[in-house]
């Protein structure tokens, strides 16, 4: 089955500065990929999602890449703010919203003013 | 972003109780699908439903769990007898227009 891998498990950055994490996914029939933000005791967000008929998709600070090739997906995050602290998810499907999301161990991301 | 109605927020029980979670989805929705986040931990996929049926289950779902939906809307996660490991949050979800997956505010789950 599929099997997701997330790094870095915890990544600090100044306010204003860019964050990056990445995902690796196992399974080559995946083909949907969506990105969660959870912040504490809350539940997971959708806060973007790219399928692999696409490259990279942007929304406004946020964007995210696929690599089909090299089965690694990234998100990016620009001009970090405080609010942007919080744990992302990444995650793999291969039916979409009708097919079960593998999830990787997400990201805890610190955003220091 | 769909609104997925969870109740209870919170259950305490001792271990070997029954416990059933509850779930209100969007109407004209026909999948649905259940996850737990132990705490600390990833979220992991438990069983999606389809059109009444079980659709996909993964290794978690044992004989302990099963899902119903008993009145026609709402859509139940019941646990038959509980452990401690299986203190965690458990999220009900349903897809969106354009398939993507959103996430009730979840029950926790408390064994004692």
């Amino acid at each position: 089955g599929e099997n997701v891998e997330q790094h870095p498990s915890t990544l600090s950055v100044q306010e204003g500065d860019s964050a990056v994490i990445k995902c690796t996914y196992s399974d080559s029939a995946s083909n949907y990929f969506p990105w969660y933000k959870q912040e504490l005791g809350k539940r997971p967000q959708l806060i973007i999602d790219i399928r692999s008929n696409v490259g990279e998709k942007k929304d406004q600070r946020i964007a995210v890449t696929l690599n089909k090739t090299a089965k690694h997906f990234s998100l990016h995050i620009t001009e970090t703010q405080p609010e942007d602290s919080a744990v992302y998810f990444c995650a793999a499907s291969d039916r979409g919203s009708q097919g079960n999301l593998i999830f990787g161990k997400g990201t805890k991301l610190s955003v220091k003013p | 972003e769909p609104e997925v109605t969870q109740t209870p927020s919170h259950q305490v029980t001792q271990m070997g109780q029954e416990v059933i979670l509850r779930c209100v989805p969007i109407s004209n929705h026909l999948y649905f699908y259940w996850y737990r986040q132990i705490l600390g931990q990833k979220v992991e996929f438990l069983v999606s439903f389809y059109n009444n049926e079980i659709s996909e289950k993964s290794e978690i779902f044992d004989d302990q769990f099963s899902v119903e939906r008993p009145d026609g809307s709402n859509f139940t996660l019941k646990i038959r007898s509980t452990k401690l490991e299986d203190s965690a949050m458990y999220f009900c979800a349903q897809g969106g227009l354009a398939g993507e997956l959103f996430f009730g505010e979840g029950s926790r789950l408390t064994v004692l």
